[in-house]
């Protein structure tokens, strides 16, 4: 079986420009997530799609930052623009499914986008 | 506040030493517990997943334990070995709605050596 694929692996971009990570999940799974991981810290939940829908955006800066999972498969996420803090690993993750079916729902993850803000 | 906590942040042990890692949480409604270990330039890689009824689960060298009344997780290593050079993240799952939400410790970096 597949993993979950990301592109591209690493990105290095000056601040103000703008960026896109691409994500394929596992195939058949529903449920979609984006997270952000700092040097040194924990992921960060960025956004969680179920299908093409959103669930819970409710740490993304929306006011630079911007995804979307059109026909509940792929999903990009953007920044635009960028600034030096986002400087960070985009960890890709599927499921399954989402909700209350999910106490033994692995998240599979991607390899991650390193991105570099200059 | 939910919050999970690891401790050490970082280990260096010789192969074929033991260690464990530790994880304190304060989340609620509590759903379950994962130990991810997490290659250096890869994605985190579930290791074992146990609800508040269970008490411990193994999986090869790795051991994991939970004490839901003092909310106390560790993960034990047995005979370390170089690949087991990663770090190692907590994540606890707050139960319930489509929202299901899942709170990652910081990690512990265990660097093996020989």
């Amino acid at each position: 079986e597949a993993g979950v694929a990301q592109s591209p692996r690493y990105k290095i971009i000056e601040k103000r420009q703008s960026v896109a990570f691409w994500c394929n999940p596992i195939s058949g799974h529903a449920t979609l997530y984006w997270y952000q991981q700092i040097l040194g810290q924990g992921p960060k939940l960025l956004i969680q799609f179920q299908n093409n829908g959103v669930v819970d955006d409710s740490q993304l800066p929306k006011d630079r930052f911007s995804a979307e999972r059109l026909k509940g498969v792929d999903s990009t996420l953007k920044i635009q623009p960028a600034k030096l803090e986002d400087s960070a690993v985009y960890l890709c993750a599927s499921t399954i499914r989402g909700g209350d079916y999910s106490s033994y729902n692995e998240q599979f993850f991607g390899p991650g986008t390193r991105l570099t803000v200059l | 506040k939910n919050q999970v906590e690891q401790s050490p942040q970082s280990l260096i042990i010789l192969e074929g030493k033991n260690c464990t890692l530790q994880c304190n949480y304060t989340v609620s409604p509590f759903s379950n517990l994962r130990w991810y270990k997490q290659d250096t330039g890869r994605g985190p890689v579930s290791l074992t997943i146990m609800t508040f009824s269970e008490n411990t689960k193994s999986n090869g060298r790795y051991t994991a334990t939970l004490d839901a009344d003092t909310k106390q997780s560790s993960l034990h290593i047995t005979a370390s070995q170089l690949s087991d050079s990663a770090s190692y993240i907590c994540v606890v799952t707050i139960y319930g709605g489509a929202t299901n939400k899942l709170i990652f410790g910081t990690g512990t970096l265990l660097a093996v050596q020989p």
